[in-house]
């Protein structure tokens, strides 16, 4: 296994654009993390599933950003209406079920949002 | 709000010195992590430390947990010029609360001097 993979790495998209970013995560693990890293800053959790259940999202996440998991295997994270304050590192990581497992994270993929 | 809170924000010491970081947090834990992330590059998961135990060793680094005090400390001995890094405590508070999930701090960026 290669480990935790995104897609693009780096994003650059005009104001207002929709953006999708794609991460598969370790085959094995049932569990998906979203996270947004700004300059800084320690990684912000935005969501997480559990296979394919969304169990937990973020007052951060607007209504703007949506993310999916459909098979319970890779997922995405589209933002509609991009804007300015969306430019961040957003990171993927995976796990094993329950919360007592660490978690690998994917390289990030950096939005820039112009 | 930020769960977890690392101190010092910054750090720097001598290659071969201690250095040591400390980590606040507010709620109610099943367990806590630490993360270290070089310059441009991933998070990587260095130890978990779960709730109902004091101290864990991993190589160089020790963590300590107290959860009365809510509180967790990350020992590196011997440091080396490969330790300059951000490192984050990250708290799971998963299925616990209504406001469960995985926060990260702010981050301690450790930097070792030749």
């Amino acid at each position: 296994d290669t480990g935790v993979s995104q897609d693009p790495r780096h994003k650059i998209t005009k104001r207002g654009q929709n953006v999708t970013f794609r991460c598969d995560p370790i085959s094995e693990h049932n569990r998906l993390y979203w996270y947004r890293q700004t300059l800084g800053q320690g990684p912000e959790f935005l969501t997480y599933f559990q296979n394919e259940a969304q169990l937990e999202k973020s007052r951060l996440l607007s209504d703007r950003f949506s993310a999916e998991r459909p098979k319970g295997s890779f997922s995405t994270l589209e933002i509609q209406r991009t804007e300015q304050g969306d430019s961040a590192m957003y990171l993927c990581a995976s796990s094993l079920p329950g919360g007592a497992y660490e978690q690998y994270f994917g390289p990030g993929t950096r939005l820039t949002v112009t | 709000s930020q769960q977890g809170e690392e101190d010092p924000q910054a750090l720097s010491i001598q290659e071969g010195e201690n250095a040591t970081m400390n980590c606040s947090y507010k709620t109610s834990i099943n367990n806590l992590q630490w993360y270290r992330q070089n310059s441009g590059r991933g998070l990587v998961h260095l130890i978990l430390i779960r709730s109902n135990e004091r101290e864990k060793h991993s190589g160089r680094l020790r963590v300590t947990l107290d959860t009365s005090k809510k509180s967790s400390s990350l020992l590196i001995t011997a440091s080396r010029a490969a330790d300059t890094a951000s490192y984050f405590c990250a708290t799971d508070t998963t299925f616990m609360n209504r406001d469960d999930k995985i926060i990260f701090g702010k981050g301690t960026r450790l930097h070792i001097l030749p």
